[in-house]
């Protein structure tokens, strides 16, 4: 079974300042990562997702993260934030193979951006 | 035009009343998901149908039934309701019975209160 921990519940930041949003995650078996982005009063959308080959990966709205097998890691990033980033954040485990594998995701981390 | 829609969003009802929460999607998906979220923003699988049949079902009392009369609606019925069934339900597709590198597509959620 895999397991997500998102380190951070709560990232507060300054606006055009950088932000590192921190998942770490268990694995017996090599999985598929993903960032998904929650904004207020609204369902769920993918940021981006890691299946194979760099492990840098860039998503929708300036966000990427790099997938880091040794330290089990998969951090999200933005050089530079907006106040319209102020939503919480998800970081998603899926093993890769056959079978109903339902992701596992984290606890959320909320970015909240002040002007 | 949405493609995962649910209704109602919001829902506010008394202990012990039985309600009912609809989803349609309209992405062509031929898989579904029943996501319970609770006032910390935790992300829990309830229910996942493909093509109508039931292929993942969590550890949910059995107040909790899922309807899925085609493959694009999946409906959520809950009998006797309690305080604690209070939270966000969000419905979720996807292409392939087997999730592997697919993505979620979230409806914007249920918000449904028990007093």
């Amino acid at each position: 079974a895999q397991s997500v921990t998102q380190l951070d519940s709560q990232v507060p930041v300054f606006e055009e300042a950088p932000v590192e949003l921190r998942c770490n995650y268990s694995s017996s078996v090599s999985v598929y990562l993903f960032w998904y982005v929650q904004y207020p009063n609204q369902g769920l959308q993918l940021l981006l997702k890691y299946l194979s080959g760099s492990t840098l990966v860039k998503g929708i709205n300036g966000f990427e993260a790099e997938f880091n097998k040794s330290q089990t890691s998969f951090h999200l990033r933005k050089p530079s934030v907006h106040i319209s980033d102020t939503a919480e954040y998800f970081c998603a485990v899926s093993p890769p193979g056959r079978g109903s594998y339902i992701p596992t995701f984290g606890r959320g981390t909320s970015l909240i951006v002040h002007p | 035009d949405t493609a995962v829609s649910q209704t109602p969003k919001y829902l506010v009802t008394q202990m012990g009343n039985d309600k009912s929460i609809k989803c349609e999607q309209n992405l062509g998906h031929d898989t579904m998901y029943w996501y319970k979220q609770d006032s910390k923003k935790f992300l829990k699988i309830m229910f996942s149908y493909n093509n109508k049949e039931l292929i993942i079902n969590e550890t949910v009392p059995n107040r909790f039934s899922p309807k899925s009369p085609d493959k694009a609606h999946l409906n959520l019925h809950i009998n006797s309701l309690e305080l604690g069934d209070s939270a966000v339900y969000f419905c979720a597709s996807s292409q392939g019975r087997v999730y592997r590198a697919g993505e979620l597509f979230f409806g914007e959620g249920s918000r449904l209160t028990v007093l």
